[in-house]
């Protein structure tokens, strides 16, 4: 079946530095999703990528998606201890097919 | 956050026994699903719905049963809980095909011992 692979697992960085999470799909995607989960709380959507190369960008967070549609990354420049969390990429085969989600990326910040 | 809320936040519960969770939503929604997440899996689609009395399994559906009666409420049900079924429950909602951005509820922290 299709899966959506992401890495690392974990991540720790000391505050200023650069974060990058890397999500790779077995099958071609339709669309990809990115969301935030602090510590304890639930998921946030934070964006979508639909086209093939779409760079997005949202302050310090940049978002790519693959050429192929099968890869995106979220990169965040100079974090911040407000960045801790997990990071989820999530995944549709075609659109209004089931959401996909990645193991996600433990972001810590060491301040 | 959109009005989402999931009941109970917290539960702790035998082996064996039934367990129902419940997913309310005010915003009108179509779509409803059940994830539950562990270390290490991220969130897993347990069954999903796609209106009222309308549901389909998700990847991991062996040992859950959902129903929704109404466009506010999903319920999933653990017949006969295991251990193996402790986890953190979200339901989120979705608009429609169109718009596919998933709001999630707050979760439930289930202890099966």
């Amino acid at each position: 079946g299709q899966q959506v692979m992401q890495i690392p697992q974990y991540q720790h960085v000391q505050e200023g530095e650069d974060f990058t999470t890397y999500c790779n799909s077995s099958t071609t995607l339709s669309n990809i999703q990115w969301y935030k989960q602090r510590p304890g709380g639930h998921p946030v959507f934070l964006i979508q990528l639909v086209k093939s190369g779409e760079v997005k960008k949202q302050k310090r967070l940049t978002f790519q998606f693959g050429e192929a549609k099968k890869n995106s990354s979220l990169h965040i420049t100079a974090t911040q201890t407000t960045d801790v969390g997990t990071y989820f990429c999530a995944g549709r085969r075609n659109q209004g097919g089931k959401l996909i989600f990645g193991q996600g990326t433990e972001l810590s910040v060491k301040p | 956050d959109a009005g989402i809320t999931q009941s109970p936040r917290h539960k702790v519960t035998e082996t064996g026994t039934p367990v129902t969770l419940r997913c309310h939503q005010t915003e009108n929604h179509r779509y409803m699903y059940w994830y539950r997440q562990d270390p290490g899996h991220g969130l897993r689609l347990i069954h999903y719905s796609y209106g009222v009395k309308d549901t389909d399994k998700g990847e991991v559906s062996d040992g859950y049963s959902v129903s929704r009666s109404k466009t506010e409420d999903f319920l999933l049900t653990l017949e006969s809980a295991t251990s193996s079924q402790t986890s953190v429950y979200f339901c989120a909602i979705s608009e429609s095909v169109r718009v596919e951005t998933q709001y999630f509820g707050p979760g439930t922290r289930l202890l099966v011992l």
